[in-house]
């Protein structure tokens, strides 16, 4: 158990609609990581945030977006679901604000999101 | 090179076989290599982090290497056991930001 929490497990929704997907970081993590993983790709960044603030992005789509609140715990909200949105979504927390020397990530179980 | 490339994509080996991987990435503005171990239903788990050329770094059979001039580092495993059937992703810091690239993985899976 990596101590990283998210939710849901397992999501399915249809094209257009919008989800949330809620992470809950280590305890004293002050980074949160989100990765996308859609089938044959490898885990794509989409967006880190430390302690409330937006620190880097990735390839994250208009459509997506995401927070870090006071308590740590984020949020990725989806919106306008396509059916290429299918994927498993990572959320991962290390301790400083990047993940340098021994700054690794601790990843969540992830949440798999069905588009039908 | 541009991104992190992983190399074989798979291997089967036996029981008892030592094996290596390869991951190369960009050695512009280098900052860290991460090393990580991900099994089938489970999320991955940090092997190794190395930040400096020519770090080794080892836990019970498996080490790593880095050399950062030429953007490349070995992942070695001594004596495989089916337990480490596992994918193998290698994820490197450049260019100075905070971006943490992965590779797609080298799928390992260890026969009887």
């Amino acid at each position: 158990d990596s101590g990283v929490t998210q939710t849901p497990k397992h999501l399915i929704t249809a094209t257009g609609q919008r989800v949330t997907l809620r992470c809950s970081p280590r305890s004293g993590d002050l980074s949160v990581y989100w990765y996308q993983q859609s089938l044959d790709q490898g885990l794509q960044f989409l967006i880190q945030y430390y302690n409330g603030e937006e620190r880097a992005k990735g390839n994250i789509l208009e459509r997506f977006s995401a927070q870090q609140f006071p308590d740590l715990h984020s949020e990725l909200n989806l919106s306008s679901l396509e059916l290429g949105d299918s994927a498993l979504y990572f959320c991962a927390s290390s301790v400083v604000g990047q993940p340098i020397n021994t700054g690794e990530l601790f990843f969540g179980e992830g949440s798999r999101l069905t588009v039908l | 090179i541009l991104n992190v490339e992983q190399s074989p994509q798979s291997l089967h080996v036996q029981e008892g076989d030592s094996t290596n991987f390869t991951c190369s990435f960009p050695s512009s503005n280098f900052y860290a290599l991460h090393w990580y171990r991900w099994e089938t239903a489970k999320s991955p788990e940090a092997l190794f982090v190395m930040t400096l050329n020519g770090d080794e770094k080892k836990k019970g059979r498996i080490s790593a290497t880095l050399n950062t001039k030429e953007g490349y580092s070995y992942l070695y495993i001594k004596g495989s056991q089916p337990e480490d059937s596992a994918t193998y992703l290698c994820a490197s810091i450049t260019g100075g930001g905070n971006k943490l690239t992965f590779g797609t993985g080298t799928q390992l899976k260890v026969e009887l």
